[in-house]
C-alpha cells in the first residue's frame, strides 16, 4: 500500500521567503509527527497532532514555525522568513494510534540560500 | 546525494560477518525504543522495537538487547549483508509518542 508521502522533496528558498512542506500520511493514521534533521544528525521531534488536534509543539524551534492539519488527514508545516539556520531535511511520519509504530516519509530537503 | 551518515561513528563489518551497534540513551523514564534504518535520501525506516519491560527482543536477524540499569540499547544484525548498510538510530520514548533519537552510527560493509 502507499506509504507515507511529502512534497516537494527538495525546496530551495532565499532567505527571508516563506516556504510550506505538505505530509499526507498513511491513510487512516490518527497520529501525525514532523521531525527536523540537520545533515549527519539524528531527527528531532517537532510537533504531532492527534486527528486534527496539535497536541504537543515543544520541539518548534521558533513561532516562524507553524504547523496545521486542519481535517485530520494532511498535514502542512511553514516556516515563515526562512533563515540559514533552517536548513535540514524535515520528515513527517503518521501511526495508526497514538503509541503505534511510526512510518516516516522520505522528507522534504530544504536548502535556504 | 548528500550522505546522511556524515561525521557519524562508523562501523565496518565483512559480509557474513555479526553486527552489533551500541546506543546509549538518555531518560531512564523511557519506556519504548526502536532501532531504525535510514539509506541515503530516504525517511527512517523501522527495524525492530522493544518494551522497558522487556530486555531483549529478536526479529529476523535482527536482535535488539536493552540494559536499563546502564541505560544501553544494542542491535545485532546476524550475516550481514551488503543490503544492511545505512546509518542505524536508536530512539526512545516515553508513552509511545514523539521519539528522541540518538546520533546514529554509519554501518559499511565491506565484500
Amino acid at each position: 500500500g502507499a506509504g507515507v508521502s511529502q512534497s516537494p522533496r527538495y525546496k530551495v528558498a532565499k532567505r527571508g521567503q516563506d516556504v510550506a512542506l505538505r505530509c499526507d500520511p498513511i491513510s487512516g493514521h490518527v497520529s501525525l509527527f514532523w521531525y527536523q534533521q540537520a545533515l549527519g544528525q539524528g531527527p528531532e521531534f517537532l510537533t504531532y497532532f492527534q486527528n486534527e488536534a496539535q497536541l504537543d509543539k515543544s520541539g518548534l524551534p521558533s513561532d516562524r514555525f507553524f504547523a496545521e492539519r486542519p481535517e485530520g488527514s494532511v498535514s502542512t508545516l511553514k516556516i515563515q522568513r526562512t533563515q540559514q539556520e533552517d536548513s535540514a531535511v524535515y520528515l513527517c511520519a503518521s501511526s495508526l494510534s497514538p503509541a503505534g509504530e511510526q512510518y516516516f516519509g522520505p522528507g522534504t530537503r530544504l536548502t535556504v540560500t | 546525494g548528500e550522505s546522511v551518515g556524515l561525521h557519524l561513528p562508523t562501523l565496518s563489518v565483512q559480509e557474513g560477518d555479526n553486527s552489533i551497534i551500541n546506543c546509549a540513551y538518555s531518560n531512564s523514564a523511557s519506556d519504548y525504543f526502536i532501532w531504525y534504518k535510514q539509506e541515503s535520501g530516504k525517511g527512517p525506516q523501522f527495524i525492530i522495537d522493544i518494551r522497558s519491560n522487556m530486555d531483549k527482543r529478536q526479529g529476523q536477524r535482527v536482535t535488539v538487547l536493552l540494559n536499563k540499569t546502564v541505560k544501553h540499547l544494542s542491535l545485532q544484525i546476524a550475516a550481514t549483508q551488503p543490503g544492511d548498510s545505512a546509518v542505524y538510530f536508536c530512539a526512545e520514548s516515553l508513552g509511545g509518542n514523539k521519539l528522541t533519537f540518538g546520533t546514529g552510527t554509519q554501518l559499511k560493509v565491506e565484500l
